[in-house]
């Protein structure tokens, strides 16, 4: 079985430009997470997702953060415009349940220069 | 609020010594408690997790971690360390209404000499 799929692996881009990152969760994973994680740090939850609905989006920075998944499965994490302290790897999770065990992708190195 | 501390960023075992990472945590009712391994490069991976029942939980890779309510901690322990087991270890809580968003702590890096 596939587990969590995430794209791009590395990204560097220029400060003011746009990113963004493509997860495809594990078959049949109703719940989809955004994390991020900064260096020397754990991860911290950006947006959670049921479904098509985000149901905790409390720490996503939304003036310059978006996120979707329209269809309910994969989903995509946008940066418009990006900042030096966006420099992190963003991971993607999924779970069969919301109570369930949380299965991360490789995640998406994100380098803002 | 809910809080995961760590409080040994780098840790030196040898090859076939024993290993204690500290989890301490602060939270408002008894949470979910978990702790997740992740190499260079990759995602984490889930070594064990408690959720209720006997304190003591087997993991993964030999891996095995005690609750102990009194001292609000979740140590994890292996009785004998391989090269393989270098990585970064984080301990997380998660809370028991159902939502399952993880707070982490900052992390563990184990680094094991021969």
């Amino acid at each position: 079985e596939a587990g969590v799929v995430q794209s791009p692996r590395y990204k560097i881009i220029e400060k003011k430009q746009p990113v963004a990152f493509w997860c495809n969760p594990i078959s049949g994973h109703n719940t989809l997470y955004w994390y991020r994680q900064n260096l020397g740090q754990g991860p911290e939850l950006l947006i959670r997702y049921e479904n098509e609905e985000a149901v905790d989006d409390s720490q996503l920075p939304k003036d310059r953060f978006s996120a979707e998944r329209l269809k309910g499965v994969d989903s995509t994490l946008k940066i418009q415009p990006a900042e030096l302290g966006d420099s992190a790897v963003y991971l993607c999770a999924s779970s069969a349940t919301i109570a369930g065990e949380l299965f991360f992708g490789e995640g998406s190195r994100l380098t803002v220069l | 609020a809910q809080s995961v501390t760590q409080p040994d960023i780098h840790i030196t075992v040898s090859e076939g010594a024993s290993l204690e990472l500290r989890c301490n945590y602060s939270y408002g009712a008894t949470p979910y408690l978990f702790w997740y391994v992740q190499s260079p490069g990759q995602g984490l991976q889930l070594l064990l997790k408690y959720f209720s029942g006997d304190t003591l939980v087997q993991g993964i890779k030999g891996f095995e971690a005690e609750f102990k309510r009194s001292q609000s901690s979740f140590n994890l322990r292996k009785p004998s360390v391989h090269w393989s087991d270098a990585a970064e270890y984080f301990c997380a809580v998660g809370a028991r209404t159902g939502a399952n968003n993880l707070f982490f702590g900052t992390g563990t890096r184990l680094t094991v000499i021969p």
